[in-house]
């Protein structure tokens, strides 16, 4: 089962203008990472939040993790034409006998427009 | 070597044929998963191994039978596939030390294979 949803559920912006997708999910968990994916290609990982943060930046990137209210965002600064992309959330679970258990929300498609 | 490859990139095949998917890595990864991605949906967990060892299997159909032969490669062997099995087959690895904070659960996805069942 899903363990995330995502809103927008698709977003069209110009480029130079900043993008936000947000993310709520139901249980606890270790951590919530942000994954891009190009139209039809593998996921690339864009940012892991721990559970004990509330804020991370990387590039561009600025994530917030509000444990309380199970929801998280992905801003995205100045956009470019090449962050046209779709965007997930996924939480993180540990699994008893090793790995981790990724559980992507629905996702968000941005478009980015010149 | 932060790739992970999988072949074939696409695959068509009947409901009575017998395929393999392959996966393979060289980071040094010890947990390595399957996902299936229906279009315009998130990717759905279906198996993952640590160490070489099953450690979930997401009650996928006997249909869909998961290899890890060493701690590089991953296979998924498909048999009397239905049609709505169509998908993008999704490979990806970690690390997975025990001991190490959760900074270190970063999986690195392959490209895919498009799989079509006719």
């Amino acid at each position: 089962s899903q363990q995330g949803e995502e809103d927008p559920q698709a977003l069209s912006i110009q480029e130079g203008e900043n993008a936000t997708m947000n993310c709520s999910y139901k249980t606890s968990i270790n951590n919530l990472q942000w994954y891009r994916q190009n139209s039809g290609r593998g996921l690339v990982h864009l940012i892991l939040i721990r559970s004990n943060e509330r804020e991370k930046h990387s590039g561009r990137l600025r994530v917030t993790l509000d444990t309380s209210k199970k929801s998280s965002s992905l801003l995205i600064t100045a956009s470019r034409a090449a962050d046209t992309a779709s965007y997930f959330c996924a939480t993180d679970a540990v699994v008893t006998g090793g790995g981790n258990k990724l559980t992507f929300g629905t996702g968000t498609q941005l478009k980015v427009e010149l | 070597d932060t790739e992970v490859t999988q072949t074939p990139k696409h695959l068509v095949m009947g409901m009575t044929n017998k395929k393999s998917l392959k996966c393979e890595q060289h980071m040094g990864h010890r947990a390595m998963y399957w996902y299936k991605q229906k279009a315009k949906k998130p990717p759905e967990l279906m198996f993952v191994y640590s160490y070489e060892k099953l450690s979930i299997n997401e009650s996928v159909p006997s249909r869909f039978s998961p290899e890890c032969p060493n701690s590089s490669l991953l296979n998924l062997h498909l048999h009397a596939l239905q049609p709505e099995d169509s998908a993008l087959y999704l490979c990806a690895s970690s690390q997975d030390i025990e001991g190490w904070t959760s900074d270190h659960n970063e999986q690195f996805f392959g490209p895919g294979t498009r799989l079509t069942v006719l």
